[in-house]
């Protein structure tokens, strides 16, 4: 595609509940990231693919966050036993190099009820 | 201490004043060096990328960076409405596997 999509746009769960996030990055982007957009805050980094090394998970805030991402393609966001303190904006980017350019998606709000 | 630092904001000025917007960072050994533009319900987008100290122009968008202090900015000339946004400074670079970290951001606000 033309830009980072990901889905869904709009989620809204239970507390307790498990969610996935996914991100489809643009085509050739061997860097991938995952921030946190509280509202009204700037981005929390969470975690960042490049290429075939191993992902940097320094910013994953409990283990109940996963992320996996398959090759240069597709990643996903998993946040298990959800809670509300996890309601947020969920913003993916891709980049063709190390500290490149960033290109964002439009983002997945997660409200956490 | 977080690795890099900005002024929250928020900010409000009449159309055409000069706007500056500041971070300061902790890790001497950051290289790159950028400031993303945030529209509400928006992803951010690449304003100005630098990779040395000094000054890079972009039209009315001047980025500083200032290595010795590690200290950056933004300077927008003639500000417009339109400018009215959020603006994220981002640090990246000390190593070739390094992560790309944010500020939290000072959301601007042009008054016509």
């Amino acid at each position: 595609g033309a830009g980072v999509s990901q889905s869904p746009s709009n989620k809204v769960t239970e507390k307790g509940k498990d969610v996935e996030l996914r991100c489809d990055p643009i085509s050739g982007h061997t860097a991938l990231y995952w921030y946190r957009q509280r509202l009204g805050q700037g981005l929390e980094f969470l975690i960042y693919f490049q290429g075939n090394s191993a992902p940097d998970k320094s910013g994953l805030p409990s283990d109940r966050f996963s992320a996996e991402r398959t090759g240069e393609s597709v990643s996903t966001l998993t946040i298990q036993r959800t809670q509300q303190e996890d309601s947020a904006v969920y913003l993916c980017a891709s980049s063709l190099r190390p500290s490149g350019e960033l290109f964002f998606g439009e983002g997945s709000r997660l409200t956490v009820l | 201490q977080k690795e890099v630092e900005q002024d929250p904001g928020p900010l409000s000025v009449p159309e055409g004043a000069i706007v500056s917007l500041n971070c300061t960072y902790s890790n001497s050994a950051f290289q790159y060096f950028m400031w993303y533009r945030q529209y509400s319900r928006k992803g951010p987008e690449l304003l100005m990328y630098t990779y040395s100290s000094g000054n890079k122009e972009d039209g009315r968008f001047t980025a500083q960076v200032d290595k010795s202090s590690k200290y950056i900015s933004l300077f927008i000339r003639d500000s417009q409405p339109s400018d009215s946004a959020t603006y994220l400074c981002a640090i990246s670079g000390y190593s070739s596997a390094s992560k790309i970290i944010f500020g939290s951001g000072t959301r601007l606000s042009i008054r016509p």
